[in-house]
């Protein structure tokens, strides 16, 4: 297995722009979860889902923060309009079950807005 | 929600000693409290965990403690090599998980 694969992996936009992440999580993995790193505010938890549900939403940081799970294999993270302060590395992760379970974190979207 | 504390935020400890790394939790509904290591410009990736009905961990130099009744947990790494030089976090769950803010393990040769 490719272990879960995220596009792109750089993406330089200017603010106001709409930026789409990718994520394709392990195969057979049923919880897939967006997670934020920056220097300031560490790894922060936006949204997880079970089974292509959303499940816990209270980390997105605010509207222009979306995400959606059409599928078993595929989510997108969309920041529309985009900010300077949405600078960051954001990572997606999958595992097994919906419960306590190892979670396998993608090689991560560095996110750039000027 | 879950609100986890780690310390230190850096540590420096000579090759072949060892390292020691804290961590506080706040919600006793938590039941899994796995630990990442993530080298610079990579992702987390799983070193050890501990699930809540177990007190200790071990795996080869890692070792990790888990005490639910104070709500902590530690990391405990010995013999330190070159190559443990990272970032460290904790992290607890009982679904999402909610990561400390890490600590920078330094290995001086």
């Amino acid at each position: 297995d490719a272990g879960v694969i995220q596009s792109p992996r750089h993406e330089v936009t200017e603010m106001g722009q709409e930026v789409t992440l990718r994520c394709k999580p392990i195969s057979g993995h049923n919880s897939l979860f967006w997670y934020r790193q920056t220097m300031m505010r560490g790894l922060e938890l936006l949204i997880y889902f079970n089974n292509n549900v959303p499940i816990d939403d209270s980390g997105m940081p605010e509207d222009r923060f979306s995400a959606k799970m059409p599928n078993a294999s595929f989510s997108t993270l969309k920041i529309q309009p985009s900010e300077p302060r949405d600078s960051a590395v954001y990572f997606c992760a999958s595992s097994f079950t919906g419960g306590p379970n190892e979670q396998f974190f993608g090689p991560g979207t560095r996110l750039t807005v000027l | 929600g879950e609100n986890v504390e780690q310390h230190p935020s850096t540590l420096s400890v000579q090759e072949g000693d060892s390292a020691v790394i804290k961590c506080t939790y706040s919600d006793s509904a938590s039941n899994y409290f796995p630990w990442y290591k993530q080298e610079l410009g990579k992702r987390p990736q799983l070193i050890i965990d501990i699930r809540s009905n177990v007190g200790e961990k071990k795996d080869q130099r890692i070792a990790v403690t888990l005490n639910k009744t104070a709500k902590h947990f530690s990391l405990h790494i010995t013999e330190t090599q070159p190559e443990d030089s990272a970032v460290y976090f904790c992290a607890a769950t009982a679904d999402g998980l909610t990561f400390g803010k890490g600590t920078h393990l330094i290995i001086q040769p």
